[in-house]
């Protein structure tokens, strides 16, 4: 079975700019959630998508949003980038079925945007 | 709010050296606690994982018990090799969703 894919791998960007990020879960994974990765503070959660609706979002700003895809493939933006936006933005997705909690989350290899 | 804290790195350790890193939690209920690791260039691997109080997580060598008395879930190794080298990170989410709170991770380099 195919992994957690991210599109692109690398990205530059210079400020002002807009970004997405594309990332393909495991086939039957309903669940996809998105990560900001820096050294300074770490694993950051973004918001999470489920069945094309988003059900838990963390602490960033506006410009930062997300969608997801009948297909369960998800897109996050970034508009009007800022130079602290450079980071490590991992994706995850994970079964979502009722019954037995925690449910696992796979990790895809993240896409590392810098910005300019 | 729900945080994990682990502690600071990085960590170097010759080979086959004992392994303990240390990761506390606050949360209300009863989360589920986790250990992944981060291989350089790569995502998060799950390592372990502990869903109640008292349950031990193990893999690949690598061992780590919920504690509820101490809100800990310090992740453990008898004797580490070269190969272990990474990245590590303390998590919990709680059954209400599907929120994950991360450490900030503890870098780990053995040495041959």
């Amino acid at each position: 079975k195919a992994g957690v894919t991210q599109t692109p791998r690398y990205l530059i960007k210079t400020r002002g700019q807009q970004v997405t990020l594309s990332c393909s879960p495991i086939s039957g994974h309903r669940s996809v959630s998105w990560y900001q990765q820096t050294p300074g503070q770490g694993l950051q959660f973004l918001f999470e998508y489920f069945s094309e609706t988003q059900r838990n979002k963390g602490n960033f700003p506006g410009r930062f949003s997300g969608r997801q895809f009948s297909n369960s493939r998800s897109e996050m933006n970034v508009s009007t980038l800022e130079l602290g936006d450079s980071a490590l933005y991992l994706c995850a997705s994970s079964v979502w079925t009722s019954g037995d909690f925690p449910y696992e989350q796979y990790f895809g290899p993240g896409t590392r945007l810098t910005v300019t | 709010g729900d945080s994990v804290t682990q502690m600071e790195g990085p960590v170097t350790l010759s080979e086959e050296a004992f392994l303990t890193i240390n990761c506390t939690y606050t949360a209300t209920g009863y989360p589920s606690l986790f250990w992944y690791v981060q291989y350089p260039g790569e995502g998060l691997q799950l390592l372990l994982k502990a869903t109640k109080a008292d349950d031990k997580g193990s893999n690949k060598g690598f061992e780590a018990t919920y504690r509820k008395e101490t809100t800990s879930f310090h992740l453990e190794k008898g004797s580490v090799q070269v190969s272990d080298s990474a990245v590590y990170f303390c998590a919990l989410s709680r059954d209400t969703g599907n929120q994950f709170y991360f450490g900030t991770g503890t870098s780990l380099t053995v040495i041959p």
